[in-house]
């Protein structure tokens, strides 16, 4: 079974700093991940998918990805954050269930941007 | 281009009352269809998907129950409510078909039960 582990439930960080979130997965077959954000009290947006057709994946609102085979990682970046920025960040990972393509979510991280 | 729909955006209810949550897809046919629950600090659980009209798989079996009466149709259904059904529901759908493929979410339903 696929899972994915995000590192830290909460990271905080300055204007302008570089976000960095970090998720590790696990899994028995070649994974197609995720990076979602969401806002409060709203649903889930895509920010990035990997799907093996390159391992840096650049994504909405500068944000990017990289997968790495070798240390299971696919960690969200950010040269620079904004205040907008200010949301939670779920990692996640497609496997079959029963035959049917499903996404396995990990717990999310904050992101706290601080003027 | 496809949209979702649900409703309603936050939802209080006692405990031991029924419960029904909607979620309608526009713009595709046929398309997978999930729900999840979010609690704080515990990330989404899958609770129920769906590849099909009355076509339905459940995750974690619990005091809840979906149906999928249309084909762009998805109800999250409870009889009694229990105070730990609280939480936050999200409906998603994906494109049928396709493997790996990522899901598109509604906007949520803030249930909190008292």
């Amino acid at each position: 079974a696929q899972s994915v582990t995000q590192l830290g439930s909460h990271v905080s960080v300055s204007e302008g700093a570089l976000v960095l979130l970090r998720c590790n997965y696990s899994s028995s077959v070649p994974p197609y991940l995720f990076w979602y954000v969401q806002y409060p009290n709203q649903g889930l947006q895509l920010l990035l998918k990997y799907t093996s057709a390159a391992t840096l994946v650049k994504g909405i609102n500068g944000f990017e990805a990289e997968f790495k085979k070798s240390e299971t990682s696919f960690h969200l970046t950010k040269p620079s954050a904004h205040m907008s920025d200010a949301a939670e960040y779920f990692c996640a990972v497609s496997g079959m269930n029963s035959g049917y393509s499903t996404l396995t979510f990990g717990k999310g991280t904050m992101l706290l941007v601080s003027p | 281009s496809q949209t979702i729909h649900q409703w309603p955006a936050t939802l209080v209810q006692p405990v031991g009352s029924p419960l029904s949550l909607e979620c309608t897809v526009e713009g595709t046919s046929n398309p997978n269809l999930y729900w999840y629950r979010q609690a704080a600090g515990r990330g989404l659980q899958l609770l129920f998907y769906s590849v099909g009209i009355g076509q339905i798989s459940s995750e974690v079996p619990q005091n809840l129950s979906a149906s999928r009466p249309q084909d762009r149709q998805f109800i999250l259904s409870s009889k009694k409510l229990l105070l730990s059904d609280s939480g936050f529901y999200l409906c998603a759908w994906s494109v049928p078909g396709f493997v790996n493929t990522e899901a598109f979410f509604g906007q949520g339903t803030r249930l909190t039960v008292v």
